[in-house]
């Protein structure tokens, strides 16, 4: 069965610094990948998706993910913080061989910014 | 493109009632969609998968007489809460998968907060 895991529930940085959150997942096949964000009493939005055309990913703000097949990972950076990325951040995976499969998320990490 | 809302954004009841929220795909056609519940400070629990024009699929543990789906039309899809109570409150979202989306992402609702009193 496939699973993601966030690493950190909770992660604060300064305005201007990196931002790094941590996903690792668990699939049996090639997964498809994707970041979403949460803004307060609000839906997610996706910030970016990796479907194996590269293994550097970038999305939307700044934000930019690396596929790591060999560490199972996918993290998301982003080099200088803004107040306005505060929100909380969802990993999630889909199964590449089920086109209606269903996302899986993790467990979210809530990203505080400090001034 | 692929804009999906759901209305109402919060709703206030007794308990004892039911609740109708509404999640509609606004500028594609959604053959699936999928609701999800999500307590305070956690991640999205999937509910059940709508396909339009059968019945919805529900996740293990879900009560389907509780948490009625319908998936009428193209756009449309219904999430009845009924006889709702308070532990029935929460925030609910939607979210649907365009025919043209291949790789999976799923676009979604700005979600519904429900507070049953």
């Amino acid at each position: 069965a496939q699973s993601v895991t966030q690493l950190g529930s909770h992660v604060s940085v300064s305005e201007g610094a990196l931002v790094l959150l941590r996903c690792n997942y668990s699939s049996s096949v090639p997964p498809y990948l994707f970041w979403y964000v949460q803004y307060p009493n609000q839906g997610l939005q996706l910030l970016l998706k990796y479907t194996s055309a590269a293994t550097l990913v970038k999305g939307i703000n700044g934000f930019e993910a690396e596929f790591k097949k060999s560490e199972t990972s996918f993290h998301l950076t982003k080099p200088s913080a803004h107040m306005s990325d505060a929100a909380e951040y969802f990993c999630a995976v889909s199964d590449r061989d089920n086109q209606g499969g269903k996302l899986i998320f993790g467990q979210g990490t809530e990203l505080s910014v400090k001034p | 493109g692929a804009v999906v809302s759901q209305h109402p954004s919060w709703v206030i009841c007794k308990s004892g009632t039911s609740v109708k929220i509404e999640c509609r795909s606004l500028d594609f056609q959604a053959t699936t969609m999928f609701w999800y519940r999500q307590f305070p400070k956690q991640s999205l629990m999937l509910m059940a998968t709508s396909n339009e024009g059968s019945k919805a699929t529900y996740e293990q543990g879900v009560e389907k007489d509780k948490f009625l789906i319908n998936h009428a039309s193209l756009t449309l899809s219904t999430l009845t809460v009924t006889s709702a109570h308070p532990e029935d409150s929460s925030f609910y979202i939607c979210s649907a998968r365009t025919r043209r989306t291949y790789t999976g992402e799923l676009f979604f609702g700005e979600g519904s907060r429900l507070t049953v009193l």
